[in-house]
């Protein structure tokens, strides 16, 4: 079975620190997908990445960054200089399959960046 | 907007009352899922079409819920005879087929029921 943990239900940081959201999973596939999304207050979950478990390279965008590490099973996502605009909940999700269905979301971290 | 659209965003009924949310895909999609959130809860799969053929459904979706996408495009869930544990976000996504997007799914802003 799939399961995903968040294991930092919140995080206050004050503006501009750097901010780690911890991410660990568990599955028995070979091949599988990990995801973030944000939530902002108004409730959309934004899709912010996608890795698969082929492609343990490290990536950034802008002021986000991830590192996968299949070792730990773990993908973690850090938010430098951290704005208020970042406040919001993250999820982190896992998708064994190879049809996109059935998602397994961990229970997200609520992100509070203090002016 | 060209995102997943979901309507209404907010409902309000008596416990026993019937209820029915709508989904608008992304417009190319041909899959589309529905999830609920509770409170502090991450969301939880609730079922999925590939165009009009529903191939699954979760362990949540009891006899009271209903999905249907008749022809491919939109989609309504009906919950029948509400009950106060049915109160949650019920979230719409859409992606394309396997292998086009990742199985990137997307999704809407979610509706909001509340059940008095």
């Amino acid at each position: 079975a799939q399961k995903v943990t968040q294991a930092q239900t919140e995080i206050s940081v004050v503006e501009k620190e750097d901010v780690t959201l911890d991410c660990v999973y568990e599955t028995r596939d070979t091949t599988y997908y990990l995801f973030w999304y944000k939530q902002p207050p108004s409730g959309e979950l934004v899709f912010l990445i996608r890795r698969n478990s082929f492609d343990e390279q490290n990536e950034i965008s802008g002021r986000y960054s991830w590192n996968f590490q299949k070792s730990t099973s773990s993908f973690n996502f850090t938010i430098t200089a951290s704005q208020v605009v970042d406040s919001a909940v993250y999820f982190c999700a896992l998708s064994e399959d190879n049809y996109g269905q059935n998602f397994v979301f961990g229970p997200g971290t609520r992100l509070s960046v203090l002016p | 907007d060209t995102g997943v659209s979901q309507d209404p965003r907010h409902k309000i009924t008596k416990r026993g009352q019937n209820v029915t949310f709508r989904c608008d895909p992304i417009s190319e999609h041909n899959r589309l899922y529905w999830y609920r959130q509770t409170l502090g809860q991450g969301p939880e799969f609730l079922t999925y079409f590939q165009n009009e053929a529903q191939l699954e459904k979760s362990r949540l979706l009891s006899d009271r819920f209903s999905a249907e996408r008749p022809k491919g495009s939109f989609s309504t869930l009906e919950i029948q005879r509400t009950e106060q544990g049915d109160s949650a976000m019920y979230l719409c996504a859409s992606s394309l087929n396997w292998g086009l997007s990742g199985n990137t799914i997307y999704f809407g802003e979610g509706s909001w029921l509340t059940v008095v």
